[in-house]
């Protein structure tokens, strides 16, 4: 009931293409859905977020799909750059009143030129 | 300042010794937080601190001893680790109102236990 599904495990993109990364979830209580940029031996970092009531949220490269009828939410990074490489974690608040965030397992994406 | 600022960034103990993590952070957030990082898999949540009062302990073996001197601050004291226990530990901070969990990360201890 807790779990958040993320897929692919990895991921190779071109320079310049979009990068898809998708999550899934069962416990309808989740109420905030942020995802995390984490490069290797850094903490993660806030990337962007979005709330169920809104569909889709976009902040410069990057798109956050959410499908509340299905479960799921997906991260979309247009134009991908090398940059870009980094393990990124979707995660959901388990609902109001809580400071948990159940996080996927994590997807490395390789962006190569 | 978006910062959370942790201390060591690096740390290496024996079995039988006892050390402190230390976490700051001056963004007048209420919230606090301990996770557990093993490589290739998500931060494991061990303790929240909220308005300075521990609200969650997730099951954490008591070798893992946290404080929060104050509002600004958060420790981890260790004690008696095993080699299992090496793992990048990270501090959050979140404003610690429902409407608002944006939580930020600093950027970890790397603790490995010999």
């Amino acid at each position: 009931q807790q779990q958040v599904k993320q897929s692919p495990q990895s991921l190779i993109v071109q320079k310049g293409g979009i990068s898809i990364i998708n999550c899934a979830y069962e416990n309808t209580a989740f109420d905030y859905f942020p995802w995390y940029q984490q490069f290797p031996g850094k903490g993660p970092a806030l990337l962007i977020a979005i709330r169920p009531d809104v569909s889709e949220k976009k902040e410069g490269r990057f798109t956050i799909s959410f499908n509340k009828s299905a479960k799921q939410f997906s991260l979309h990074i247009m134009d991908s750059q090398p940059g870009d490489s980094a393990t990124y974690f979707c995660a959901a608040r388990s609902g109001a009143g809580s400071y948990q965030l159940t996080f996927g397992k994590g997807t490395k994406l390789s962006v190569i030129p | 300042d978006t910062e959370v600022t942790q201390t060591p960034k690096h740390l290496v103990m024996g079995m039988t010794n006892k050390k402190s993590l230390k976490c700051e952070q001056h963004m007048g957030h209420r919230a606090m937080y301990w996770y557990k990082q093993k490589a290739k898999k998500p931060p494991e949540l061990m303790f929240v601190y909220s308005y300075e009062k521990l609200s969650i302990n997730e099951s954490v073996p008591s070798r893992f001893s946290p404080e929060c001197p104050n509002s600004s601050l958060l420790n981890l004291h260790l004690h008696a680790l095993q080699p299992e226990d090496s793992a990048l530990y990270l501090c959050a901070s979140s404003r610690g109102q429902v409407q608002d969990t944006e939580a930020f990360f600093g950027q970890g201890t790397r603790l490995t236990v010999v």
